[in-house]
């Protein structure tokens, strides 16, 4: 059974601290992903990685940053939480589009992280 | 990145009942399409994915208009466990990045 797993599921921060979600994937996937979810707006993509060591911003990568050391591991980071990051954080992983058209294929989700910002 | 448009609803209807949605995008380029569930608190899960003129799987139906670019889920004989927010996915051709709908909700009560 595939699995994407998050280090955690609620966390509570204060203002100014600096911040580790981490999220492990076991299906060999290239491409990883992390977005946040808040009501009404859907799901924003901060990062994204298709390989080990390389990243790529998303819509709304001010205030965070992301490590892909090793293929199975994407970390975000932010550098000092405020309030507005207050979020559900969801990471995600898939294999690279198939084909000449390079047909994507399904993504797969963490379980999510609340994380509450104080 | 070009826009995935959904209408958020609540669409509220009865056991029973046929539903569908709908889902616009903007990028004619786009080559992959997907409809995902999330129940409340949970993440989204697949529920199928639409990559030519549209599939079947039980209850469910999607469609894809190419010309008009729309994506269509139709849900046959509601159960209440069929409530849940329903996500619209798009993506262009050799695009690594999936972009998603906001999301339509539905609830069917008794």
């Amino acid at each position: 059974d595939v699995k994407v797993t998050q280090s955690s599921r609620y966390l509570v921060k204060r203002t100014g601290e600096k911040v580790f979600l981490e999220c492990v994937q076991d299906m060999d996937h290239e491409n990883m992903f992390w977005y946040r979810q808040d009501p009404g707006l859907g799901l924003r993509l901060i990062y994204f990685s298709y390989d080990v060591k390389m990243k790529e911003k998303g819509d709304i990568p001010e205030g965070y940053s992301v490590s892909r050391e090793k293929k199975e591991r994407f970390s975000l980071i932010l550098e000092s939480a405020s309030t507005n990051q207050t979020s559900m954080y969801l990471c995600a992983s898939s294999r690279p589009g198939q084909g000449a058209a390079g047909m994507n294929t399904e993504a797969f989700f963490g379980q999510g992280t609340r994380l509450t910002v104080v | 990145r070009k826009e995935v448009e959904q209408d958020p609803g609540p669409f509220n209807v009865p056991e029973g009942a046929t539903v569908a949605f709908n889902c616009t995008y903007s990028n004619s380029a786009s080559q992959s399409f997907f409809w995902y569930r999330q129940d409340c608190r949970k993440e989204p899960k697949l529920l199928m994915s639409v990559y030519s003129s549209g599939n079947e799987d039980g209850r469910f139906t999607a469609q894809l208009n190419r010309a008009s670019q729309y994506i269509s889920l139709l849900i046959r004989d509601s159960k209440l466990s069929d409530s849940a927010t329903y996500l619209c996915v798009v993506a262009p051709g050799g695009s690594y990045i999936p972009t998603f709908g906001r999301g339509t909700s539905l609830i069917v009560h008794p």
